[in-house]
């Protein structure tokens, strides 16, 4: 059974404090993805990486970095967290489209809803 | 802005009607996909459609894709109590690796 890992389902850091959120996935994918999810905005693409040590910002990369040091884990950080940090973030993975791997499709941990005070 | 936008915003039906939300985006994209996502839980794959395919199915699910107009549709046909969720389009980036999501439909099915 494919698994996205999160390592925290709740969170609650204060201002300015470093947060890391962790994922771990064990498809082997090449993809991985940090998103935030509020309500009314949808899921919006924080970072993503397409393969060890490498990362692409997103939609929304500002207040965040990344580190991809092993193929199956991707990890989000919060370099000083604020309060309009607060959300729910979710992780995904997946293949990349290629020749070979024709499935992007994604898999999703459970989120790791943060609140920052 | 996102890369897809979903409208409706919210939709709701009574069971055995069928639900349509429909996906813009702006960009070249590889593929098109949609999600579901039940209330608190995380995000599940439905359907996934190629650039080069204009329709697709699976089971009760009808997907259409034009390129040409940058536009998805999503037809949930004989809906069910069940299906209430939240469905997001996603669009594959040309370059195979970046997944956008839009906004999201919220779907209510009354029995």
């Amino acid at each position: 059974d494919v698994k996205v890992t999160q390592s925290s389902r709740y969170l609650v850091k204060r201002t300015g404090e470093k947060v890391f959120l962790e994922c771990v996935q064990d498809m082997d994918h090449e993809n991985m993805f940090w998103y935030r999810q509020d309500p009314g905005l949808g899921l919006r693409l924080i970072y993503f990486s397409y393969d060890v040590k490498m990362k692409e910002k997103g939609d929304i990369p500002e207040g965040y970095s990344v580190s991809r040091e092993k193929k199956e884990r991707f990890s989000l950080i919060l370099e000083s967290a604020s309060t309009n940090q607060t959300s729910m973030y979710l992780c995904a993975s997946s293949f990349p489209w290629t020749g070979r791997t024709q499935n992007t499709e994604a898999f999703f941990g459970q989120g790791t809803r943060l609140t920052v005070v | 802005s996102q890369q897809g936008e979903e409208d409706p915003q919210a939709l709701s039906i009574q069971e055995g009607e069928n639900a349509t939300m429909n996906c813009s985006y702006k960009t070249s994209i590889n593929n098109l996909q949609w999600y579901r996502q039940n209330s608190g839980r995380g995000l599940v794959h439905l359907i996934l459609i190629r650039s080069n395919e204009r329709e697709k199915h699976s089971g009760r699910l009808r997907v259409t894709l034009d390129t040409s107009k940058k536009s998805s549709s999503l037809l949930i046909t004989a809906s069910r109590a069940a299906d209430t969720a939240s469905y997001f389009c996603a669009t594959m980036s040309a370059a195979g690796n970046k997944l956008t999501f839009g906004g999201g439909t919220r779907v209510l099915v009354k029995p």
